[in-house]
């Protein structure tokens, strides 16, 4: 089954330790999405890439990067994380930008200690 | 810009009850409207979509949601509820000029009592 997946599930850092996060996709979609969810919140859209162009949403902290190498990966790295970047890291694609189904992974849970 | 407010934070319903999850959006032109199911731990899951024609969409798992311009609202209904429906569900809406970048409600967390 064409899916989205993200690694680790879990994953646990120290303070200022850097981190990387992983998505891929078997979907073959354009557009992929790195959203931000803390525990009992709303997912918060930090960026997204249409194929190679890169667009970063203007309250994303300088501390968040993203690279997508090629069309099925796409990675998160927290360069110093901070106790309140703990939280739920989603990917997410779509086909293109036409509004349309976002395909979510299931998550990577991230603990700062 | 486009808003999404879900009034309820959490809802508790008995296992066979009908279930109205409320869903209010904030926008001038006619939005793209959605409904994501969360399990804990887990992504999101569409339920459901609406973006033009017949405004009572169905969705999965026995879900359906009404469009109401008048009232600016997409309430999420369920005739009756599943245990397996206990989750957080969170309203959506897109719009064409901002690309397919959408805004989440806070979500409105479901248990179901037997």
């Amino acid at each position: 089954d064409a899916m989205v997946i993200q690694n680790p599930r879990y994953q646990v850092t120290q303070f200022g330790k850097p981190v990387t996060l992983s998505c891929s996709q078997t979907l073959n979609h354009n557009v992929m999405y790195w959203y931000q969810q803390k525990s009992s919140q709303a997912p918060k859209l930090l960026f997204h890439y249409y194929d190679k162009d890169f667009n970063n949403e203007a309250d994303t902290p300088d501390n968040f990067q993203s690279r997508r190498p090629n069309t099925s990966f796409c990675f998160l790295d927290i360069r110093s994380p901070g106790l309140g970047d703990a939280a739920m890291y989603l990917c997410a694609t779509s086909r293109d930008r036409r509004v349309g189904e976002q395909f979510f992974g299931p998550g990577t849970r991230l603990t700062v200690l | 810009a486009q808003s999404v407010t879900q009034p309820d934070i959490h809802i508790t319903v008995s296992e066979g009850a009908s279930l109205e999850l409320r869903c209010n959006y904030s926008y001038g032109a006619t939005p793209y409207l959605f409904w994501y199911v969360q399990s804990p731990g887990q992504g999101l899951q569409l339920l459901l979509k609406y973006f033009s024609g017949d405004t009572l969409v169905q969705g999965i798992k026995g879900f359906e949601a009404e469009f109401k311009r008048s009232q600016s609202s997409f309430n999420l209904r369920k005739p009756s509820v599943h245990w397996s429906d206990a989750a957080e569900y969170f309203c959506a809406v897109g719009a064409q000029e901002y690309g397919n970048k959408l805004v989440f409600g806070a979500g409105t967390i479901l248990r179901v009592k037997s």
